[in-house]
């Protein structure tokens, strides 16, 4: 068990819709990484937050949003879905301050997405 | 900016055969460097690490050296299993800016067939 927990674990959707993904990081994990895998593409970043705040962007369209909130779980908004976002997406924590970049990331079991 | 290259797969070895996946990557100053392994339907789990030039991380048979001089942390194993079959990343870590920013290669699916 990583310690980190998403919900939920199967979405099946219409395309144009909006969902949201939530992501609670392990116990002490101040950074929360969410990572797009399809297929065919690998693993895609998307965004990191660290103690709340936006640290870095990666693909993530707009019509994609995140945030981090102050008991620092996090949430990962899709909208005006297509069927191109059906995915696995993934979300993951670490220690993620600078002095301790030998901390390794944890994931969760990631959410499965289908949008039909 | 970080990168990290792998070699792309699918890789398929027999059972008990030597495996090497190569992993290079660039980066300013001295990164941690991590190897993680996927099996189906799971979510990615950390399998080694090394933190400092010459640091060799190991666990459950693999091994990976940390080569400044070469920038790579290829990773080994003398004799694999079908259980083996799984994805493996690499990737790194550095901590300038004041937080961590970790780098994914692409993934190798690995295949080892009885």
């Amino acid at each position: 068990d990583s310690g980190v927990t998403q919900t939920p674990k199967h979405l099946i959707t219409a395309t144009g819709q909006r969902v949201t993904l939530r992501c609670s990081p392990r116990s002490g994990d101040l950074s929360v990484y969410w990572y797009q895998q399809s297929l065919d593409q690998g693993l895609q970043f998307l965004i990191q937050y660290y103690n709340g705040e936006e640290r870095a962007k990666g693909n993530i369209l707009e019509r994609f949003s995140a945030q981090q909130f102050p008991d620092l779980h996090s949430e990962l908004n899709l909208s005006s879905l297509e069927l191109g976002d059906s995915a696995l997406y993934f979300c993951a924590s670490s220690a993620g301050r600078g002095d301790l970049p030998n901390s390794p990331l944890h994931f969760g079991n990631g959410t499965r997405l289908t949008v039909t | 900016g970080n990168s990290v290259t792998q070699m792309e797969g699918p890789v398929t070895l027999s059972e008990e055969a030597f495996l090497t996946i190569n992993c290079t990557y660039t980066a300013t100053g001295y990164p941690s460097l991590f190897w993680y392994v996927q099996y189906p339907g799971e979510g990615l789990q950390l399998l080694l690490k090394a933190t400092k030039a010459d640091d060799k991380g190991s666990n459950k048979g693999f091994e990976a050296t940390y080569r400044k001089e070469t920038t790579s942390f290829h990773l080994e194993k003398g004799s694999v299993q079908v259980s083996d079959s799984a994805v493996y990343f690499c990737a790194l870590s550095d901590g300038s800016g004041g937080y961590q920013k970790v780098t994914f290669g692409i993934g190798t699916k690995l295949q080892v067939i009885p």
